[in-house]
């Protein structure tokens, strides 16, 4: 089964600073997505970015950029120029690719940025 | 485009009682996903459907229980409420079972 290890519980980063979001996983698959979503205090999940293992290159979305190292099974986030509105639960998911039946999203147990002013 | 909606945002329920949550997803998706939040287990997955059929389910009891209609929209139904159960359940749709998946408000479900 595989499973998604986010070992930072807590980050805070000062407004207009860049932090990092750690991310591993556990996979014997070779296809598979990788997501980060981000859940604030309205505890809606809100997707922020997606990853396709086939693809070499990094996502990026606006100030959001993902640093993904298969062969190291890592898939960390990168926010830039944080905001006050990033602060909330961020949380890295799995879903494999493959064809047959439906894959589940597996979730790791999510890091909690606070952002100073 | 309108989201995914979840109803109702919030439900308080006795021990015993049973509890029907529902979920409208996004135009076009076909598939819905159950995730149950809590703060000791995390998300963990409930089930899916696509098109009707139940295509996956969590390790969950017999209790958890849900359908999808042919508007796509979904229901889960939860049997004999235990205080365990209090959680935000979490609806989410997809244009198919592996693509990007997008999550309603949740339904914040408290038994007392």
């Amino acid at each position: 089964a595989q499973t998604v290890t986010q070992s930072q519980p807590e980050m805070s980063v000062q407004e207009a600073e860049t932090v990092t979001l750690s991310c591993t996983y556990d996979t014997s698959e070779s296809d598979y997505y990788l997501f980060w979503y981000k859940q604030p205090p309205s505890r809606q999940m809100i997707l922020v970015i997606r990853q396709e293992a086939y693809k070499q290159q990094n996502a990026t979305e606006n100030r959001f950029s993902v640093n993904f190292q298969k062969a190291a099974k890592s898939f960390s986030l990168k926010i830039s120029d944080s905001q006050l509105g990033d602060a909330a639960m961020y949380f890295c998911a799995y879903r494999s690719a493959r064809d047959s039946g439906n894959t589940p999203l597996v979730f790791g147990k999510g890091t909690r940025l606070s952002v100073i002013a | 485009k309108a989201g995914v909606t979840q109803t109702p945002r919030y439900l308080i329920k006795t021990r015993g009682q049973q509890v029907t949550l529902s979920c409208s997803p996004i135009s076009g998706h076909r598939s819905v996903s159950w995730y149950q939040q809590t703060p000791g287990q995390g998300l963990q997955f409930l089930f899916e459907y696509f098109s009707e059929t139940q295509r996956n389910k969590g390790n969950f009891p017999g209790r958890f229980s849900g359908r999808q209609f042919s508007n796509s929209r979904s229901e889960m139904n939860v049997s004999t409420l235990e205080l365990g159960d209090s959680a935000l359940y979490l609806c989410a749709s997809s244009w198919t079972a592996n693509t990007e998946a997008f999550f309603g408000q949740g339904t914040r479900l408290t038994v007392v």
